[in-house]
């Protein structure tokens, strides 16, 4: 049973490079999320794909952040110009089905950042 | 716009009592309601559901009804275990968009 996969788990970089992070979803799912979650809150969505289609953004998601999903299956955040606020965990999930009509989102790990 | 909030943490409850986690919602129309679950070390994973007014989501002796009357999604358990200690976000999917909206979490701590 393969889930969702993220890499890298851990990020520490350095205030203004680039870091770019990959999320792999469960094969089937045509639907894959991001969220950001920083330390004593819930998840916070940023941006959401269906199959390669980039349907809806956050108001987090500042000209900084930029994700793709070029063929529909995995996806990456790039995040430019770091800054320390942007430190926190980064999640990816994917669904079969639409979550409005209550489907389940299945969680990767995360990818952990640190800006220095 | 919507929201959800929760009851805050921690919350340490010794093995085998009653446990609620209060969360009740602001939406639109009739979303989707969920409880989230955050095990130490790994990542987040669906505990249980209801989509419309009245369901009863269920699932490792944990339960929570959606009550429209009232907004909210309350998780139960009757007799909680220290395997049970985790963060429990409770969570809304909207009608109009396909993201999830989440509480900011509650961390219960079950001491033997």
């Amino acid at each position: 049973d393969t889930g969702v996969s993220q890499d890298p788990r851990h990020k520490i970089t350095k205030r203004g490079q680039n870091v770019t992070f990959r999320c792999d979803p469960i094969s089937e799912h045509n639907r894959l999320y991001w969220y950001r979650q920083t330390l004593g809150q819930g998840p916070e969505f940023l941006t959401y794909f269906q199959n390669e289609a980039q349907l809806e953004k956050s108001r987090l998601l500042s000209d900084r952040f930029s994700a793709e999903r070029p063929k529909g299956s995995f996806s990456t955040l790039e995040i430019q110009r770091t800054e320390q606020g942007d430190s926190a965990m980064y999640l990816c999930a994917s669904s079969p089905r639409l979550v409005r009509a209550g489907e389940t989102q299945y969680f990767g790990p995360g990818t952990r950042l640190l800006v220095l | 716009g919507n929201s959800v909030t929760q009851m805050e943490g921690p919350v340490t409850l010794s093995e085998e009592a009653f446990l609620t986690i209060n969360c009740t919602y602001t939406a639109t129309g009739y979303p989707s309601l969920f409880w989230y679950v955050q095990y130490p070390g790994e990542g987040l994973q669906l505990l249980l559901k209801a989509t419309k007014a009245d369901d009863k989501g269920s699932n490792k002796g944990f339960e929570a009804t959606y009550r429209k009357e009232t907004t909210s999604f309350h998780l139960e358990k009757g007799s909680v275990q220290v395997s049970d200690s985790a963060v429990y976000f409770c969570a809304l999917s909207g009608t109009s968009y396909d993201k999830v909206i989440f509480g900011p979490g509650t961390s219960l701590s079950v001491i033997p």
